[in-house]
């Protein structure tokens, strides 16, 4: 069950440049989407979501790009700073209350 | 800041004893979740807690596995006879009406 794909396993950034975390999806119906921060040994850390309905939303350093015709998000940080460093996880939701998650990718910021 | 609890951080058991693994959701939610993360793979979604009964599960959550909110702060999950392919962390997360959902730290469970 690969509905939710996270394909780059690792993404590694200077800091102070833009990281941009993609993710892809297969099911038209999801409604919801959001993205979550982990640190090891550390639940999952909500960061930012975005609806179906709109194709941008922005908070602070984060920014969430959806764009449905191509069943693609991506979270944008910028700058990106070293305590960015972490695993992303994207997730999403199909009118029901269970997310349903991707593989993470893990982004390390480098000074 | 208010944050969801999870108690043990690390449970180790025998095959086939039962485990209860306990949660603090934050105080002003209503919907209660929990999810679980084996070691290299994703966070996956076992079950959510409504109004005092299960709202959803999955095809993970059996007749091994049940919910219970037993007071008005606690929400724990039981597994009857853990099995090896129980080991994983396990993630409680609470939300209120909008639909965010918030993660505990999680309780690594190793099943020997």
């Amino acid at each position: 069950d690969q509905q939710v794909k996270q394909n780059s396993p690792s993404l590694s950034v200077q800091e102070g440049r833009i990281s941009i975390l993609n993710c892809d999806y297969t099911n038209s119906m999801f409604d919801y989407f959001l993205w979550y921060k982990k640190y090891p040994a550390e639940g999952p850390t909500f960061l930012i979501s975005i609806s179906s309905i709109k194709d941008k939303n922005e908070d602070g350093r984060f920014t969430v790009f959806l764009n449905k015709s191509a069943k693609h998000l991506s979270l944008h940080i910028v700058p990106s700073q070293p305590g960015d460093s972490a695993v992303y996880f994207c997730a999403a939701r199909e009118n029901t209350d269970k997310l349903i998650f991707g593989t993470g990718t893990r982004l390390q910021v480098f000074p | 800041e208010p944050e969801v609890t999870q108690t043990p951080s690390h449970q180790v058991t025998q095959m086939g004893q039962e485990v209860i693994l306990r949660c603090v959701p934050i105080s002003n939610h209503l919907y209660f979740y929990w999810y679980r993360q084996i070691l290299g793979q994703k966070v996956e979604f076992l079950v959510s807690f409504y109004n005092n009964e299960i709202s959803e599960k999955s095809e993970i959550f059996d007749d091994q596995f049940s919910v219970e909110r037993p007071d008005g702060s606690n929400f724990t999950l039981k597994i009857r006879s853990t099995k090896l392919e129980d080991s994983a962390m396990y993630f409680c997360a609470s939300r209120p009406r909008t639909t965010e959902q918030f993660f505990g730290p999680g309780t690594r469970l190793t099943v020997l």
